[in-house]
């Protein structure tokens, strides 16, 4: 079965800072990559996904992700963060059947 | 995106119920609905696919007799949670699949006691 893990599971960076967090999968095949936000009091949102194509990935709110396969790796980035960032990140791969498969997710405290 | 709505949002119950869960995806037919339990500052366990018309799948280690899951239309998926126990108190979340990506619901937070 597929699994991912999160390396980092709580960041805290002061806002106008870079963002990377990490993602790795473990499947060998074809896969479709997520990465989903959780605001506090919130459910589950879309940040951006990877079905094929393009490794580099631009999602909402300046976020992007790169697919590298060769390090089955995809990592969410940001150039300069925001407060209003603060969340929960989660990553996720669909699997066969799919079923998606969630990271354990990475809180991210961003200070004004 | 999609809306997808779950009802209750909090229930409280006493050890021994039944408690169902509804998950409604509003405005798109979902031939396949996600359930999900969720840990405190803890990541989503997928438990189950719930296909409409057909028996649920679930993943290795839930009780399927006691997280009953019908899917009998392709907008309404139910959890039922069966002889509730303290520790089945947690958030269950369900989600909505349109073969390309998930819409959540809002999660329902049940607590037994």
């Amino acid at each position: 079965a597929q699994s991912v893990s999160q390396h980092n599971h709580h960041v805290i960076l002061s806002e106008a800072a870079s963002l990377e967090l990490g993602c790795n999968y473990s499947y060998g095949g074809t896969v479709n990559l997520f990465w989903y936000v959780q605001y506090p009091g919130q459910h589950l949102q879309l940040l951006l996904k990877y079905f094929s194509g393009d490794p580099l990935v631009k999602g909402i709110k300046g976020f992007e992700a790169e697919f590298i396969k060769s390090k089955f790796s995809f990592n969410l980035r940001k150039p300069s963060v925001q407060w209003s960032d603060t969340a929960e990140y989660f990553c996720a791969v669909r699997g066969t059947g799919n079923q998606f498969y969630f990271g354990t997710g990475t809180s991210l405290t961003v200070i004004p | 995106g999609a809306v997808v709505s779950q009802h209750p949002s909090r229930v409280i119950c006493k050890s021994g119920t039944s408690v169902k869960i509804e998950c409604r995806s509003l405005d798109f037919q979902a031939t396949t609905m996600f359930w999900y339990r969720q840990f405190p500052k803890q990541s989503l366990m997928l438990m189950a696919t719930s296909n409409e018309g057909s028996k649920a799948t679930y993943e290795q280690g839930v009780e399927k007799d006691k997280f009953l899951i019908n899917h009998a239309s392709l907008t309404l998926s139910t959890l039922t949670v069966t002889s509730a126990h303290p520790e089945d108190s947690s958030f269950y979340i369900c989600s909505a699949y349109d073969s390309y990506e998930q819409f959540f619901g809002p999660g329902t937070r049940l607590t037994v006691l």
